[in-house]
């Protein structure tokens, strides 16, 4: 069964205090991606990678990074957080074409 | 950027009863998938259509997908307290995995 591992699962943080959101699978699957959850607007992709050291922009890129060194991992890293980046994140996973996502829990963050 | 659009936003009904919600679309998609979010919880996968299929069936679940008309409904027969829950379609417009999400369709099913 696929596991979608997501950490933390909350933080409150102040403006500007990098911080790292990971993400981790069971699967060996290629493709990931991240996205965002806010109230009236559903769900939104942030960042994707179809492979190692291969990643790409969604739709709402501006003001994240990830990176992609390993297949198992794709971490969210939000450089100078801002509370227009407070949120609910999801990573999800896919092994290919025509394929379900699978998704993590969630995360949480609050930027004060 | 494309995204599905549910219709109608919120549905409340009594357990028993059968849930449809409508899913629009607006270009050519390579799947559109179904998927159901408890409160606060990450997304669980209900059903995913091809673009050359036209009704999918999975348990109490009918999907079907209308691409002449950019459209797909999902049914819930004999709804249960359980099925409460908020449900999203996703278009795969892409056809590379990328999922543009409609903003979902909060169902209450009252025992």
């Amino acid at each position: 069964e696929a596991q979608v591992t997501q950490n933390p699962r909350y933080l409150i943080t102040v403006t500007g205090k990098k911080l790292t959101v990971t993400c981790s699978q069971n699967m060996n699957h290629e493709y990931m991606s991240w996205y965002r959850q806010d109230p009236g607007l559903g769900l939104r992709q942030i960042y994707y990678s179809m492979n190692v050291e291969v990643t790409d922009k969604g739709d709402v890129p501006e003001g994240y990074k990830v990176s992609r060194k390993e297949k198992r991992n794709f971490p969210l890293i939000l450089e100078s957080p801002s509370p227009n980046q407070t949120s609910l994140y999801f990573c999800a996973i896919t092994g290919g074409i025509d394929q379900p996502q699978h998704f993590g829990d969630g995360t949480r963050l609050s930027i004060l | 950027s494309q995204q599905g659009e549910e219709d109608p936003q919120a549905l409340s009904i009594q357990e028993g009863e059968n849930a449809t919600m409508n899913c629009s679309y607006k270009t050519s998609i390579n799947n559109l998938q179904w998927y159901r979010q408890n409160s606060g919880r990450g997304l669980v996968h209900l059903i995913l259509i091809r673009s050359n299929e036209r009704e999918k069936h999975s348990g109490r679940l009918r999907v079907t997908l209308d691409t002449s008309k950019k459209s797909s409904s999902l049914l819930i027969t004999a709804s249960r307290a359980a099925d409460t829950a908020s449900y999203f379609c996703a278009t795969d417009y892409y056809g590379n995995n990328r999922l543009a999400f409609g903003k979902g369709n909060q169902v209450v099913v009252i025992p």
